[in-house]
C-alpha cells in the first residue's frame, strides 16, 4: 500500500480564497483523522471520521472550516474563506479500528501558506 | 501532555531517555512518534493502557499510568535518529490522540 496519500503538498494562496486539502486514507482503514500542526499550538485534532461518518468535529476550529468524507478512500477538508492565521501544515492520517492497535499512519502533509 | 527536555543534543552512541507526562490517568493507550523536518509521523511504538512496555530494536517504550508518566529510552543512538519525537495520549476508547509538543533530538557523528 502506498500509505496515507495528501494533495497538495504544498498551497499557496491569498486570504479570502476557498482551499480544499484532499486525502486517500489507506485502504481497508475505517478511522480517517485530520490535524493541524503549527509552531505556536503543536499538534491539534481537527475532526476524525468512523466508516465515512463524522464522529467528533469538537477541534475544527470555526464555520470557515468543513470536512467531508463522501466514501472510504477519499476527504476533503476545505477551509472559506481563508485567512493568514490559518497557515499551517495539514496532517491527515488512518488507522484500523479501535480494539487492538490503534496505530494511526499519517500522510505527509499539506503546507499552506495564506497570504 | 508535556514532554520534557524540549530539545536535546547528544554525542553518537549514547544512551538517552525522553519523558512525557499527562494528567489523565484514564488513558486508553500511548504512542510514541518520530517526526522528520517537512515530513509526517511516523509511528514508533503503542502500549495499551493495560501493558507497562513495548520494546522495538533500540526503542522501549514504558507507561506508568499512576503517575502520569511515559518514557522512551534509545540505546545506543546514532545520527540517524536525529528527529523529533512526540508522544500522543489515546483517549475515547483510543481514537482521539492528544499531542505533546515533542522533543527535538540531535545525535552528533
Amino acid at each position: 500500500d502506498a500509505g496515507v496519500i495528501q494533495s497538495p503538498r504544498h498551497e499557496v494562496t491569498e486570504m479570502g480564497q476557498e482551499v480544499t486539502l484532499r486525502c486517500k486514507p489507506i485502504s481497508g482503514h475505517d478511522y480517517l483523522f485530520w490535524y493541524r500542526q503549527t509552531m505556536m499550538r503543536g499538534l491539534e485534532l481537527l475532526i476524525y471520521f468512523n466508516n465515512n461518518v463524522p464522529i467528533d468535529d469538537s477541534g475544527m476550529p470555526e464555520d470557515r472550516f468543513s470536512a467531508k468524507m463522501p466514501n472510504a478512500s477519499f476527504s476533503t477538508l476545505k477551509i472559506q474563506p481563508s485567512e493568514p492565521r490559518d497557515s499551517a501544515v495539514y496532517f491527515c492520517a488512518s488507522s484500523l479500528g479501535h480494539r487492538g492497535a490503534n496505530i494511526q499512519y499519517f500522510g505527509a502533509g499539506t503546507r499552506l501558506s495564506v497570504l | 501532555v508535556t514532554q520534557i527536555p524540549a530539545a536535546l543534543s547528544v554525542p553518537e552512541g549514547e544512551n538517552l531517555v525522553l519523558n512525557c507526562s499527562f494528567t489523565d490517568s484514564a488513558i486508553y493507550n500511548l504512542q510514541w512518534f518520530r517526526q522528520d523536518p517537512g515530513k509526517g509521523l511516523t509511528s514508533l511504538l503503542l502500549i495499551q493502557s493495560s501493558q507497562r512496555e513495548q520494546t522495538s530494536g533500540r526503542l522501549n517504550a514504558s507507561l506508568d499510568k499512576s503517575s502520569g508518566r511515559s518514557t522512551l529510552y534509545i540505546a545506543a543512538s546514532q545520527p540517524g535518529d536525529s528527529a523529533t519525537y512526540l508522544c500522543a495520549v489515546g483517549e475515547n476508547y483510543g481514537q482521539n490522540f492528544v499531542f505533546g509538543p515533542g522533543t527535538r533530538l540531535s545525535v552528533l557523528p
